[in-house]
């Protein structure tokens, strides 16, 4: 059974603060994603990563950066909190390959950003 | 890009009648549709998911229809339940790599 596991279910941070979002999964997949969840603007893609070390910018990547440096880890950095980052995260990761397969969720990280 | 669009963004049924949500795609190459089912407080899970070589795919009460042609895929729910009341999303594969693309969601609920 694959497991996606995020750090917190819930934070609250202070504006200009530097936020840390941790991810695992343990099934040893290659592919791994950030999305932010806001009501009426479904899934939107952060970043994603193919490998270690390895990262690519998704449709809103702006005010983030994110960081792998093991395989079954990708860390989500804001890095000056803003309100207008108060959201749900939502982290999920997929085996390789040129295939595409089912993406796993995490269950969510709700940030409030004040 | 891809871009994935979901009708409607609410869907109120009773229960035991039938439920359908349609999404349209941009990307005439996207091969790979999947349908996530969120409840409340929950994270998205797969319920169902087809590929661009089959035009239907059955499992139980659920079924995803695809038309490669118009460019739409729809989820199709029989038999409503209370516990299918949730959002779903709708998703898309984007070309060339293992990215997916998704709509905004639908909420379903379902009327005792």
């Amino acid at each position: 059974d694959v497991k996606v596991t995020q750090s917190s279910r819930y934070l609250v941070k202070r504006t200009g603060e530097k936020v840390f979002l941790e991810c695992v999964q343990d099934m040893d997949h290659e592919n791994m994603f950030w999305y932010r969840q806001d009501p009426g603007l479904g899934l939107r893609l952060i970043y994603f990563s193919y490998d270690v070390k390895m990262k690519e910018k998704g449709d809103i990547p702006e005010g983030y950066s994110v960081s792998r440096e093991k395989k079954e880890r990708f860390s989500l950095i804001l890095e000056s909190a803003s309100t207008n980052q108060t959201s749900m995260y939502l982290c999920a990761s997929s085996p390789g390959g040129r295939r595409n397969t089912e993406a796993f969720f995490g269950q969510g990280t709700r940030l409030t950003v004040v | 890009g891809e871009n994935v669009e979901q009708h409607p963004s609410t869907l109120s049924v009773q229960e035991g009648d039938s439920a359908v949500i349609k999404c349209t795609y941009s990307d005439s190459a996207s091969n790979y549709f999947p349908w996530y089912k969120q409840e409340l407080g929950k994270r998205p899970q797969l319920i169902i998911d087809i590929r661009s070589n089959v035009g239907e795919k059955k499992d139980q009460r659920i079924a995803v229809t695809l038309n490669k042609t118009a460019k739409h895929f729809s989820l199709h729910i029989t038999e409503t339940q209370p516990e299918d009341s949730a959002v779903y999303f709708c998703a898309a594969s984007i070309n060339g790599n293992n990215r997916l693309a998704f709509g905004k969601g639908n909420q379903v609920v379902v009327i005792p």
